[in-house]
């Protein structure tokens, strides 16, 4: 079992559409949690981090449930732009990342 | 911010010759890197972590002496794949981790083995 799960999608949705991502994690002794926005061929660029109470940065809102092992990206009005793959992140207690297979977003015109 | 700069972006290099990889941390002292590898349509894959003057530490089933990592200093990290097979052709990415601006990728370097 992979150390950090997604639906690899793709997600296909309109301009203006809500969409959420979801991901869950296997060790429970994970201690940061990341969600990254990979462009094609690109290196991943942080998003936003993820904390229990949730955060929200603009359209995103993030959610974080420890007891569930289970991490969420909710992105409202869709743009074009938004059009990526979401990387699900966390971070063992040495500090490395260990990322997920990514779930691939398409939003079209 | 913090810019970790990473050469080449883009290289090609016949079957049995070596490859390095470089990754400079230009405006801070980054003390550990990790060295990542993502082939195509799938996860980054952590190989292997460096610290500097310090030997590297592999993840399972990477090799180590196929895959040599050097961090001599704190703002240079080297990752030198040696003996190149078709199969090595995959994107490899740095991070270095900074207790200041957490963690910031170089750039990737798309390695193709013919």
């Amino acid at each position: 079992r992979k150390e950090v799960e997604q639906d690899p999608g793709p997600f296909n949705v309109p301009e203006g559409a809500t969409v959420a991502f979801n991901c869950t994690y296997s060790n429970s002794a994970s201690q940061s949690f990341f969600w990254y926005r990979q462009d094609c061929r690109k290196e991943p660029k942080l998003l936003m981090s993820v904390y229990s109470s949730g955060n929200e940065d603009g359209r995103f809102t993030a959610q974080l449930n420890r007891a569930s092992q289970y991490i969420s990206l909710l992105i409202r009005d869709s743009k074009l732009s938004d059009s990526a793959t979401y990387l699900c992140v966390v971070t063992r207690n040495t500090g490395k990342l260990i990322f997920g297979q990514g779930t691939t977003l398409q939003v079209k015109p | 911010g913090a810019v970790v700069s990473q050469h080449p972006s883009r290289v090609i290099c016949k079957s049995g010759t070596s490859v390095k990889i470089e990754c400079r941390s230009l405006d801070f002292q980054a003390t550990t890197m990790f060295w990542y590898r993502q082939f195509p349509k799938q996860s980054l894959m952590l190989m292997a972590t460096s610290n500097e003057g310090s030997k590297a530490t592999y993840e399972q089933g990477v090799e180590k002496d196929k895959f040599l990592i050097n961090h001599a200093s704190l703002t240079l990290s080297t990752l030198t794949v040696t003996s190149a097979h078709p199969e090595d052709s995959s994107f490899y990415i740095c991070s270095a981790a900074d207790r200041s601006y957490g963690y910031t990728f170089g750039s990737g370097t798309r390695l193709t083995v013919v």
